[in-house]
């Protein structure tokens, strides 16, 4: 039972517009702790797509974006690309358990 | 461009103590505005922090709950490398063991190794 709470998984069809969400509680996000975001393609380690609710890296396309409503904080993928198909995970710190992640979301793409 | 490389045994038998290394490029153990972690995933457990260790001014460690009492993060500042030792390591610890960069300002992972599956079985 991870922390931060993901749905298992979500899809959408080339072009499409997904939204990801991830709810945590008041140790964490509601405490005022950021939310980031990964994707996690097959057989590689977690990459920084998201930092702050809303900040992108250098070289994360912009069909990526992240948004924050209370506790919440949603990953939003625009355009979607067969690429884009991955595990994606939120992650906060929590003041009790430290740094935490969601159970993580798989993305296909139909 | 932060680099981490990671290197360790991916087989171990119960009560064994894991050992694994992560070699740092692109940037300093004790740089004062990053702290290195290890984290795990397996599909039990999902993503899991374990530890860090950092410096500002003195060397400082912090640990999961989880595995507090059994997990140690040694930085070597001459190789410029941390390392995870998890003693008295069960099928549960089975694994692919990740060491990461954390910006300190900010709580958010930037930098990964490329991990490694750690398998405890008799």
């Amino acid at each position: 039972q991870s922390v931060l709470t993901q749905p298992p998984s979500v899809s959408g069809a080339p072009g499409q517009r997904v939204t990801i969400s991830c709810t945590g509680s008041s140790s964490n996000i509601g405490a005022g702790y950021d939310v980031h975001w990964y994707q996690q393609l097959p057989g590689t380690a977690p990459k920084l797509l998201i930092y702050g609710f809303t900040n992108r890296p250098s070289g994360v396309p912009d069909r990526f974006s992240g948004s924050k409503s209370g506790t919440s904080a949603s990953l939003a993928i625009t355009g979607l690309q067969v690429e884009d198909e991955a595990d994606y995970y939120c992650q906060s710190y929590d003041t009790s358990l430290s740094w935490v992640f969601g159970g993580g979301t798989k993305l296909t793409v139909l | 461009q932060v680099q981490l490389q990671q290197s360790g045994p991916g087989l171990l038998k119960p009560s064994q103590t894991l050992s694994l290394t992560c070699v740092i490029s692109g940037d300093s153990v004790s740089s004062n505005r990053a702290t290195w972690s290890w984290i795990r995933q397996s599909p039990s457990r999902g993503l899991e922090w374990l530890g860090r260790t950092y410096y500002r001014s003195n060397w400082y460690n912090t640990y999961a709950g989880s595995v507090k009492g059994r997990i140690t993060i040694d930085p070597d500042t001459s190789k410029n490398q941390f390392s995870l030792h998890l003693s008295s390591v069960t099928p549960e610890d089975t694994a692919v063991y990740y060491c990461a960069r954390e910006d300190s300002d900010h709580y958010y992972f930037d930098s990964w190794g490329q991990g490694t599956l750690v398998t405890v079985s008799s």
